[in-house]
């Protein structure tokens, strides 16, 4: 099956520095790529959409300036966050769609990075 | 707005035990239906989905009807093993089943003993 990996697993920064989350499709091209943001007992909450060589999409409430999103290859987009603080620390999962497949648009997700700001 | 509700676990079985993992959604529109399963240490992985009002998703035992009348996709299994101790995420997409905008819910853990 398609796999998406992400690096790093786990990350530790000092507040004030960027940390940058990388995400790839192993095996396939993905047109669109996701990041998603999970606290603890909670749900998956989308931040933005990415498709290759276009600017990402942000849900409503997500700072794009914060969160910068790069797609720049069908197989890699980053997630760079700006100037973290504690508040940033979450788990950040991606999830990558090769296109429409019998007639339906899958989502393969990374196993996610645990970003801890202190 | 669209949102999906679904049982806090965790929940904890002896194998061989019949699984229900309840999820209701509110939803404008007919949104497609899904559950994703996340074992420890990997990513989301697509379990089953139905796109209309009465369809079944079925996939490794598991099984959930799109109930339009009841807005539920109640997730079930006759028998679990204990490798299906995992998270399960309810899930709808209110864009025809099409890329992104899938809205979760907050998982359910489930631990299935020997």
């Amino acid at each position: 099956g398609a796999v998406v990996s992400q690096h790093p697993s786990r990350v530790i920064c000092k507040s004030g520095t960027s940390v940058k989350i990388e995400c790839r499709s192993l095996d396939f091209q993905a047109t669109t790529m996701f990041w998603y943001r999970q606290f603890p007992k909670q749900s998956l909450m989308l931040m933005a959409t990415s498709n290759e060589g276009s600017k990402a999409t942000y849900e409503q409430g997500v700072e794009k300036d914060k969160f910068l999103i790069n797609h720049a290859s069908l197989t890699l987009s980053t997630l760079t966050v700006t100037s973290a603080h504690p508040e940033d620390s979450s788990f950040y999962i991606c999830s990558a769609s090769g296109g429409l497949t019998l007639g339906f648009y899958e989502q393969y997700f990374g196993p996610g990075t645990r970003l801890t700001v202190t | 707005g669209n949102s999906v509700t679904q049982m806090e676990g965790p929940v904890t079985l002896s194998e061989e035990a019949f699984l229900t993992i309840n999820c209701t959604y509110t939803a404008t529109g007919y949104p497609s239906l899904f559950w994703y399963v996340q074992y420890p240490g990997e990513g989301l992985q697509l379990l089953l989905k139905a796109t209309k009002a009465d369809d079944k998703g079925s996939n490794k035992g598991f099984e959930a009807t799109y109930r339009k009348e009841t807005t539920s996709f109640h997730l079930e299994k006759g028998s679990v093993q204990v490798s299906d101790s995992a998270v399960y995420f309810c899930a709808l997409s209110d864009r025809g089943g099409s890329q992104g905008n899938l809205i979760f819910g907050k998982g359910t853990k489930l631990s299935v003993k020997p």
